[in-house]
């Protein structure tokens, strides 16, 4: 089983600032990765598909980058509704993964 | 517009069964594979079981092999898990999820969610 593991646990920015995440898998996904969104009492949202491809909808200020087993989810100019819960996602072989999640969280 | 509806959850007793739908619409439905996804109270998300589009392919996470069956009906765009032997743990809110299109070879995600149904699971 690919073991993802997401960095950091938690992360405390203002808005407007940068957020940077991180997902390690414990071998190569190669471009394999989706990322979500979920916020308080809500199903997550898709907002980043193979590494590296915004979702429909999604803003601009999302994006995200990596291959193989370095992942990052970088979020500019964060905005008061972007603090939330991201999870990553492997689908290179079964099972599908997700990493434990980073708590972003209003400094 | 893409929805997911799911349904039958509830409280159950330990050893128990319960079989959960989750009704399809704003897509083509037999052309999707599906997903059901669990997320136990405070925690993560947990992939559950895979089915592919033409439902010939499944697949299931450790946790359920052996007691949970994934199926679906595409006359009816119905998606279906049976539990079988419920166990505590096995309290969570449960998602189905769609995977989307990805031309070529690359993951498209799972671009869709429904709002989960509340499994719980007690003695």
């Amino acid at each position: 089983e690919i073991v993802l593991t997401q960095s950091p646990a938690t992360l405390s920015l203002s808005p407007g600032e940068r957020a940077t995440l991180s997902c390690r898998a414990s071998q190569s996904v190669y471009t394999y990765v989706a990322w979500y969104q979920q916020k308080p009492g809500q199903a997550p949202r898709l907002l980043i598909y193979d590494a590296s491809n915004r979702a429909t909808g999604v803003p601009a200020r999302f994006s995200g980058s990596g291959f193989g087993t370095e992942f990052t989810l970088t979020i500019m100019n964060l905005e008061p509704e972007d603090f939330a819960v991201y999870y990553c996602q492997q689908r290179t072989n079964w099972p599908t993964t997700f990493g434990q999640g980073t708590r972003l969280e209003i400094k | 517009e893409v929805q997911l509806l799911e349904s039958g959850g509830g409280t159950v007793q330990t050893g128990g069964s319960l079989r959960l739908s989750c009704e399809a619409s704003g897509f083509t439905f037999k052309s999707y594979a599906m997903y059901w996804v669990r997320q136990a109270p405070g925690k993560g998300l947990e992939w559950v079981a895979y089915l592919s589009a033409s439902g010939g392919t499944t697949n299931y996470g450790d946790s359920g092999k052996g007691r949970f069956t994934i199926s679906r009906d595409n006359s009816k765009n119905m998606l279906f898990l049976q539990m079988n032997s419920l166990r505590a743990e096995d309290t969570a809110v449960y998602y189905c999820a769609k995977e989307g299109y990805c031309a070529g070879d690359c993951y498209s995600g799972l671009d869709h969610w429904g709002q989960g149904t509340l499994v719980t699971v007690s003695s």
